[in-house]
């Protein structure tokens, strides 16, 4: 019931265009989405992030997508560029889990030149 | 700058060798978390911290232990390392209130042979 499902396991997108990743996830008692991203060798950085009060936010070229009903989130990535190629965590933060967070099984983005 | 530093970044080591990998955070969190990752795969829990003397071991079993006598330090060790213990092990940490988002360390690359 804590998990995050993640998908896809790895997109390739041409430069300009719109990356788009979806996790779903079955805990109505999450009540934070952040999303993570990873480039090789680093650790994951914060991203972007919403709470489910919320049906969209924007930051940049980066903007999540929330759907309570469905209980779906996901991130759209406008105009790819090649140094956005990184690997992509979903997370989700339930306040039984002594706020700690569930995070999705990941996606490899790579962006083309 | 508060930040969370993990030490060594690579390290390759022999068979049966007892190790340590050091994370040190000077942002008060009091969460700390250990994860293990091969690249660009998922994030797997192996201990965390609530708080000094407090530790317990995540979703992932591990033959390594971790300490907590200081709220800015959280050690992993490995008695007796071994080549299946080849992996990236990353460090977090998170506030108890407030920004719910985990700071990660940049990662220590561990190979044993």
């Amino acid at each position: 019931q804590q998990q995050v499902k993640q998908s896809p396991q790895s997109l390739i997108v041409q430069k300009g265009g719109i990356s788009i990743i979806n996790c779903a996830y079955e805990n109505t008692a999450f009540d934070y989405f952040p999303w993570y991203q990873q480039f090789p060798g680093k650790g994951p950085a914060l991203l972007i992030a919403i709470r489910p009060d919320v049906s969209e936010k924007k930051e940049g070229r980066f903007t999540i997508s929330f759907n309570k009903s469905a209980k779906q989130f996901s991130l759209h990535i406008m105009d790819s560029q090649p140094g956005d190629s990184a690997t992509y965590f979903c997370a989700a933060i339930w306040a039984g889990s002594a706020r700690q967070l569930t995070f999705g099984s990941g996606t490899q983005l790579t962006v083309l030149p | 700058e508060a930040d969370i530093y993990q030490t060594p970044r690579y390290l390759v080591i022999g068979t049966g060798k007892k190790i340590t990998l050091e994370c040190s955070q000077t942002m008060g969190h009091d969460k700390m978390y250990w994860y293990q990752q091969d690249p660009g795969m998922e994030l797997h829990l192996i201990h965390y911290s609530y708080g000094v003397n407090s530790t317990e071991k995540g979703d992932l079993s591990s033959e390594s232990t971790v300490s907590r006598i200081r709220t800015e330090h959280f050690p992993l060790t490995l008695e007796s390392a071994r080549p299946s213990h080849t992996s990236q092990y990353l460090c977090a940490s998170s506030p108890t209130t407030g920004n719910y988002g985990y700071t990660f360390g940049s990662g220590t690359r561990l190979t044993v042979v």
